[in-house]
């Protein structure tokens, strides 16, 4: 079985602040590891993902994210945000050399304030 | 280049009614999925199915039928409606169902059922 904790259900920061956004993860078999974001009102877009590789991964947007096994980790870093950024945002986790069935987070809803 | 659609977008149910939640994707994807999403609780897998005939349920499968009679269809029967119901609805799809690939979301349905 695979899990997915996502400690902080609400992040307010200032704009042009950084940000970090926490996701811890157990599974007993290797993973695959997303974050996804949700704006209001829409569906769940993907944002970036690790499959093996670089342990750091990059979003087109400036977010990135580290996989970090021995801490089980993958938290989510923007060094400025903009109010753009304001969503939900989701970690999930699938198990490497199997079918989809993601386990998601429960989300972190990160409040960009002016 | 439509990706996921779902209809309705919005709709109230009393309890006891039936109804079906439409999914339909022009990407020919394989790999198609149902999850509910309730806050605090992140998105929980419904159903899914690897390929048109096959479907298998996922976490919280009471109270919900699926079929895949086509590649693109993948529709969501609520037989009948309890509150418990009451819930966002995502349809996702994704190229082959592996752990590796990227779930495409449709813009969601959200169902209240008094």
């Amino acid at each position: 079985a695979q899990s997915v904790t996502q400690l902080d259900s609400q992040v307010p920061v200032f704009e042009e602040a950084p940000v970090e956004l926490r996701c811890n993860y157990s599974s007993s078999v290797s993973v695959y590891l997303f974050w996804y974001v949700q704006y209001p009102n829409q569906g769940l877009q993907l944002l970036l993902k690790y499959l093996s590789g670089s342990t750091l991964v990059k979003s087109i947007n400036g977010f990135e994210a580290e996989f970090n096994k021995s801490q089980t980790s993958f938290h989510l870093r923007k060094p400025s945000v903009h109010i753009s950024d304001t969503a939900e945002y989701f970690c999930a986790v699938t198990s490497a050399g199997g079918y989809q069935k993601v386990t998601f987070g429960t989300g972190t809803k990160l409040q960009v304030i002016p | 280049n439509a990706g996921v659609t779902q209809t309705p977008k919005f709709q109230v149910l009393k309890t006891g009614q039936s109804m079906t939640l439409q999914c339909a994707q022009d990407m020919n994807h394989e790999y198609m999925s149902w999850y509910r999403q309730d806050p605090g609780m992140g998105l929980r897998l419904i159903h899914y199915s690897v390929g048109a005939g096959i479907t298998d349920q996922g976490e919280v499968p009471n109270g919900y039928n699926v079929s895949r009679s086509t590649t693109e269809d993948f529709p969501l029967r609520l037989l009948s409606a309890a509150p418990s119901q009451t819930s966002v609805y995502f349809c996702a799809s994704s190229p082959q169902g592996w752990g590796n690939t990227e779930a495409f979301f449709g813009q969601g349905t959200r169902l209240t059922v008094v």
